[in-house]
């Protein structure tokens, strides 16, 4: 079966740096992807990580180690607007079918 | 350029009532999705078709049938619902070619009572 397997909550500090990480198990892997969603909003498309390595946007980087079934989301310079829920997301079976981790809630104190 | 467009976003249904959530992407995705969110919960995939013409089962299909009428549109049907249904839907799309991409609309809040 599949499965993605990510920390429930984490908190952090305004200006800190923060990691999410993410495990999974699928059958047939393509890639990793990462969303964010502010309550009550829709999720919101951050990265996607076909091949090892990191992948650096702006204060957002994804990582992913496909030997190690394992991504993560480090998030830089933590601003409280970055409060919100983070989701991974895997193709599995095929490159259409999307399944989603149940997300972790992150929450920043100033 | 609208992207991803849902209605109703929101409803109220009693137990035992039939009802249709529609969907709308404007950019020429090939893919599109319906998944379904419970209160601090993940999304779940109801259905999913990858091209227009084809619909595939998700990891919570009972209780739902979807239709893929065009390119554009892929609609969500409730034909008899439950409590247990009362959920946030969300609707996406994506190019289907492996970008990891989904684009997704603002939500439909169904009750069931």
């Amino acid at each position: 079966g599949q499965s993605l397997e990510q920390p429930s909550e984490v908190t952090a500090v305004e200006g800190a740096i923060v990691q999410i990480n993410c495990t999974y198990q699928t059958s047939g892997f393509y890639g990793l992807s990462w969303y964010q969603q502010h309550d009550g909003g829709a999720p919101t498309f951050l990265s996607y990580n076909a091949l090892d390595g990191l992948e650096e946007t702006g204060r957002f980087s994804s990582f992913l180690s496909r030997s190690d079934s394992y991504g993560y989301l480090l998030l830089q310079e933590l601003q409280m607007k970055d409060s919100a829920s983070y989701f991974c997301a895997v193709p599995y079976s095929s490159a259409s079918k999307i399944i989603f981790g149940s997300g972790t809630r992150l929450s920043i104190r100033p | 350029n609208a992207g991803v467009t849902q209605t109703p976003k929101f409803q109220v249904l009693k137990t035992g009532q039939s009802m249709t959530l529609q969907c709308a992407q404007d950019m020429n995705h090939n893919s599109m999705y319906w998944y379904r969110q419970d209160p601090g919960m993940g999304l779940r995939l109801i259905y999913y078709s990858a091209s227009e013409g084809t619909t595939d089962k998700g990891e919570v299909p009972n209780g739902y049938n979807v239709s893929r009428l065009n390119k554009r549109e892929f609609s969500l049907r409730l034909e008899s619902a439950a409590p247990s249904q009362t959920s946030v839907y969300f609707c996406a799309s994506s190019e289907g070619r492996d970008t990891g991409e989904l684009f997704f609309g603002e939500g439909s809040r169904l009750t069931v009572l």
